[in-house]
């Protein structure tokens, strides 16, 4: 069983410019949810997906969107780059048998 | 508005027991989890207790839950060097909100 993967492990942007993240879910799992940690701080909820349709969105703004695929998988774009979006971007996967989302190791995502 | 908060940092000396406490604020929330992050790591869920218990054991971590004063601890006993990270307590509503996390040191 393979569990939730992240793709890229780091990444270097420029402000304004826009940025896609991958994740693999966990087998089995169909719900799909992306975290961001900046630095010193816990995750911040910013949306989840369940079968291919968002289902819960957190305070971030419209240049945060995402896609889940039917595969499970799922992408996160930021559009329009800040220096604040600086942080670990986590993608956390559940399904419906299961108590706890699985957290892949994150992409570091820097702006400069 | 939903918070949930934590003690910033605990000591420990390798082989004493470890208390990490949190305390958060919906009292709807089904479940609650404890979270492990290793630097430069995700998350490593811990372990997790239902609202309608008290306690839960699972090998060397017992979490105690408090309802009536919205208060969750996770006790580490025989506290290892391998277990210097951060602690996450979250409520999931259903996401998971976190608190800001207990940097556990573990001095040999």
């Amino acid at each position: 069983e393979t569990g939730v993967t992240q793709s890229p492990t780091h990444l270097i942007k420029t402000r304004g410019q826009q940025v896609t993240l991958r994740c693999s879910s966990q087998s089995g799992h169909n719900t799909v949810s992306w975290y961001q940690q900046a630095l010193g701080q816990g995750p911040q909820f910013i949306f989840q997906y369940y079968r291919e349709e968002e289902n819960g969105r957190g305070n971030f703004p419209p240049r945060f969107s995402g896609l889940q695929f039917p595969n499970y998988s799922s992408e996160l774009n930021v559009n329009a780059l800040e220096l604040d979006d600086s942080a670990l971007y986590l993608c956390a996967s559940s399904g419906t048998q299961t108590y706890g989302y699985t957290f892949g190791s994150g992409t570091r995502l820097t702006v400069v | 508005g939903e918070d949930v908060e934590q003690s910033l940092f605990l000591s420990v000396r390798e082989g004493d027991s470890s208390v990490i406490n949190c305390t958060y604020t919906d009292s709807s929330s089904t479940y609650l989890y404890w979270y492990k992050q290793e630097p430069g790591a995700g998350l490593q869920l811990l372990t997790y207790i239902f609202s309608n218990m008290d306690m839960k054991q699972d090998q060397r971590l017992t979490v105690l839950l408090n309802k009536k004063d919205k208060h969750l601890s996770l006790r580490i006993a025989d506290t290892q060097t391998g277990d210097s990270a951060i602690y996450f307590c979250a409520e999931i509503l259903p996401e998971l909100i976190f608190g800001t996390g207990t940097l556990l040191a573990v001095q040999p």
